[in-house]
């Protein structure tokens, strides 16, 4: 079974500071791992993706994800915050080429302070 | 951005009514799925289907149906709406191929009264 574990429902950090989402996966074979951001009443909008290609995954926005085999992570973050980053951070996780269907952390939401 | 469509995107009925919720897409993709969100919380996969009159349910147990009669055409229906049924339900479709990700409609937010 896959599973996927978000640190942190809420993260807060002021405009122009560093974000960082944690995301933890379980996976018995080498996944595709996706981030995906969802604005007020809109749906999921992909931010970056990793498939099995370069571990560093540079995506929309100014974020970037880097995959760690050893530490079952996949972390998004981005160096300076901008207000326009607010909004909910879905990390999901798809078991290989076979699979079409994807498991999805809780979610964090992130919260920029002016 | 993606060309799939969701409608309506809010809607409030009373209890024992029959619902569509309608999907569409213009990208010609063969998969599409329905989730469930409810705030603070996973999406969670209801329905989903790979091609033309293939659907099968997902890890969420859930008392809608679907059909696919067309490829971009995969509406969910509720035979008699119940207050637990009241949540956001979101569409996705992709194409053929593990690495691709899913793209998502605005999704439907239903209240059940």
């Amino acid at each position: 079974a896959q599973s996927v574990t978000q640190l942190g429902s809420h993260v807060s950090v002021s405009e122009g500071a560093l974000v960082l989402l944690r995301c933890n996966y379980s996976s018995s074979v080498p996944p595709y791992l996706f981030w995906y951001v969802q604005y007020p009443n809109q749906g999921l909008q992909l931010l970056l993706k990793y498939t099995s290609a370069a571990t560093l995954v540079k995506g929309i926005n100014g974020f970037e994800a880097e995959f760690k085999k050893s530490e079952t992570s996949f972390h998004l973050t981005k160096p300076s915050a901008h207000m326009s980053d607010a909004a909910e951070y879905f990390c999901a996780v798809r078991l290989g080429a076979g699979s079409y269907q994807l498991t999805f952390g809780k979610g964090t939401k992130l919260s920029v302070i002016p | 951005e993606a060309d799939i469509y969701q409608t309506p995107r809010y809607l409030v009925i009373g209890t024992g009514k029959k619902i569509t919720l309608e999907c569409s897409q213009t990208m010609g993709h063969d998969k599409m799925y329905w989730y469930q969100q409810d705030p603070g919380m996973e999406l969670h996969l209801i329905h989903y289907s790979y091609g033309v009159n293939s659907t099968e349910k997902g890890d969420l147990s859930s008392e809608s149906t679907v059909s696919r009669i067309r490829t971009e055409h995969f509406p969910l229906t509720l035979e008699s709406a119940r207050p637990s049924h009241t949540s956001q339900y979101l569409c996705a479709s992709s194409r053929a191929g593990g690495d691709n990700e899913q793209f998502f409609g605005p999704g439907t937010r239903l209240t059940v009264l």
